[in-house]
This record gives structure tokens, sequence and C-alpha cells, in this order.
């Protein structure tokens, strides 16, 4: 079992251009998000979804968006990159089955993801 | 979430145990702490979490006050791969697969 998987490693990329981060889970967690680490920050929600079909904003969800067509997929999609979205990037997944507990998240291994 | 403040580093020998606090003082009576660690360039690991008692599993224990206040998370025997920031976390748990808010944390270096 792989858990969660992240592609690109690591990626540069020219401001302006589209860049899609892949994201792949096996273990049929009906939820999944996508975080942003700077350093200093810590990590930031984006985007998540509780369940395929449905998705929702986190805490910095511009420039960015996300779909869920399926369990096991979550991809982030940068329209038009900009240099402030330099960053790494960490998709997770969780499942629970009592709704009232927030469950534990699984982290993938990230993508590093630099702008120019 | 509820806030929380955690001291921004710790230092601990190898072989002796950590113990990391937590400030959670606005802490409603469901909501869970969790605790989360990252080694350098890695993701998120899980470590534990707990409602009002005492938990342990095999990475760590967890010590909740009577309160709820305040927390402590205990590495018993630290080795040098225990080297990580660690984050305490006490996300909403009104709705479920709820977005986890991640702070500084705590960086602990454990010493040789």
């Amino acid at each position: 079992i792989a858990g969660i998987t992240q592609a690109p490693t690591s990626q540069i990329l020219a401001a302006g251009r589209r860049m899609t981060l892949r994201c792949t889970q096996d273990m049929r967690h009906n939820a999944m998000y996508w975080y942003r680490q700077d350093l200093g920050l810590g990590l930031r929600l984006i985007h998540y979804s509780n369940t395929a079909g449905t998705t929702g904003k986190g805490e910095v969800p511009d420039g960015y968006s996300v779909s869920r067509a399926n369990t096991d997929d979550f991809p982030l999609t940068l329209a038009s990159a900009v240099p402030s979205q330099t960053s790494v990037y960490f998709c997770a997944s969780s499942d629970s089955p009592d709704r009232a507990v927030a469950d534990t998240q699984y982290f993938g291994p990230g993508t590093r993801l630099t702008v120019l | 979430d509820a806030k929380t403040t955690q001291p921004p580093s710790m230092d601990c020998a190898e072989g002796r145990a950590a113990n990391l606090p937590c400030n959670h003082s606005t802490i409603s009576g469901n909501e869970y702490v969790y605790w989360y660690r990252q080694i350098h360039s890695q993701g998120p690991q899980y470590i534990i979490h707990g409602l009002k008692n005492n938990e342990t599993n095999e990475m760590a224990s967890l010590i909740i006050t009577e309160d709820r206040k305040s927390s402590t998370l205990i590495l018993p025997h630290a080795t040098l791969r225990d080297t990580a920031v660690y984050y305490c976390i006490v996300p909403l748990s009104n709705f479920g697969n709820e977005k986890l808010t991640f702070g500084t944390g705590t960086r602990l270096t454990i010493i040789p």
C-alpha cells in the first residue's frame, strides 16, 4: 500500500504558466486536503474535499483550483502561476467513521514548487 | 479551531524523556487534542490524539489536564530521529473530516 503519492517531487515553473500538482491516495479515504508550507508560517490549508464530487475553500484558496472527480485523486491547479506561489505543497487524506470527531490526516511527501 | 500555544523550541538529551507542553485554554468540551510532527522536508506525521483521558500508543503518551486547558506530549526515550517540529492542534469537531490549522509548533532537537 503506497498511501498518498504526489507528483512531481519538485518543479521549477515560469510565472504565468499553468501547473497541476497531482495527488493520489489508495486508502479509500473520503476527505482530501491541499496545504502549502512556507518558512515561518507553518502549514496553511488551500482547498479541501470532504467526499468525491465536493470541494471547499481553505485559508488561502486564491490562485488555486481543485477538483474531485473520484475518491482517489485530488489535483491542485495553478491557472497562472506567480512567484508568491513558490512553496512546498502537501496533500493529505482522512476518513472518519464518526463525523462528530475530527480525524487523523495522512500526508504525502510533498511537492516543492518554484515559480520564477 | 481552538487556539494553541507552544514554546518555539526545546532541546532534549538522547535517551531521556521529551516533554512537550501545549496550552489550549479555549478548548470546548467536545474538541480533541491532536499531535503531529514534521521531520525535516517530510510531510507531517500523526502521533496521537485524546479528548480527556490520558492516551498512550507506540510512539508517545499524551497527558491532558483535568480542566483540559493544557496537555503534554511525552516521548519516553527520545532518539535522534525524534528531532522534528511538533504541532499541537485542536480542530473543530462539529463537522468531521475537519481541516487542521497548523501553527508554528515546537522545534524539538535531540542532543546526542
